[in-house]
């Protein structure tokens, strides 16, 4: 099994709105990752967890949270977005070891109103 | 100077032709370098993968590294219209905590 799967595949919330996005993999990967992509843009990386704690955040909002409850999955919490969060939101996972070959969800797009 | 530059597009080719999608990098300590497809409204799917310089071959995709001249390509033999999707190159350094840098991204079209 070399998925990674995410749910919603779709997600319009309003900015008072509170929301998760879900996260999950079955390839014993150690590592996990939340991106945001804009349209023609690449992805760029939000949070890394590893061995199930926070490793990196990339000075993200306070409005977006991750949360990692095991080792198979990560969320992300949402909470008074902003239209410009508007975006795909990947989730990638990989081995430790092997950080440089990871494995991405198709995403979850994101609308904010 | 952006440490990951990708030739812009978008590219337009017929099937069948050879396409060659390149990057260069300024980070010298950059050891992996990564080719992503993404089909549109989908997540990227790793195509390619090498270390170091070299090239590498997997079916009808090419992969070669260039350290001394920081420059990457990505060659696709006999293109075919399910190839029409953005190519990411990314590339990263060693050691824990290693970020992947993507390049732009690069929309290539291939016409039956």
């Amino acid at each position: 099994d070399t998925e990674v799967t995410q749910t919603p595949k779709h997600l319009v919330m309003g900015m008072t709105n509170k929301k998760s996005l879900k996260c999950e993999q079955h390839m014993g990967h150690r590592a996990m990752y939340w991106y945001k992509q804009k349209a023609k843009k690449p992805p760029e990386l939000m949070f890394v967890y590893s061995y199930e704690k926070l490793s990196i955040n990339e000075s993200v909002p306070s409005r977006f949270s991750p949360e990692c409850p095991n080792s198979s999955l990560l969320n992300l919490h949402l909470h008074a977005l902003q239209p410009e969060d508007s975006a795909l939101y990947l989730c990638a996972s990989s081995h430790l070891q092997d950080q440089e070959t990871q494995y991405f969800g198709p995403g979850t797009r994101l609308l904010v109103l | 100077q952006k440490e990951v530059e990708q030739d812009p597009g978008p590219l337009s080719v017929p099937e069948g032709a050879i396409v060659s999608l390149n990057c260069t990098y300024s980070n010298s300590a950059f050891q992996y370098f990564m080719w992503y497809r993404q089909y549109s409204r989908k997540g990227p799917e790793l195509l390619m993968y090498t270390y170091s310089s070299g090239n590498k071959e997997d079916g009808r995709f090419t992969a070669q590294v260039d350290k001394s001249s920081k420059y990457i390509s990505l060659f696709i033999r006999d293109s075919q219209p399910s190839d029409s999707a953005t190519y990411l190159c990314a590339m990263s350094a060693p050691g824990a905590n290693s970020k992947l840098t993507f390049g732009k991204g690069i929309t290539l079209s291939v016409r039956p």
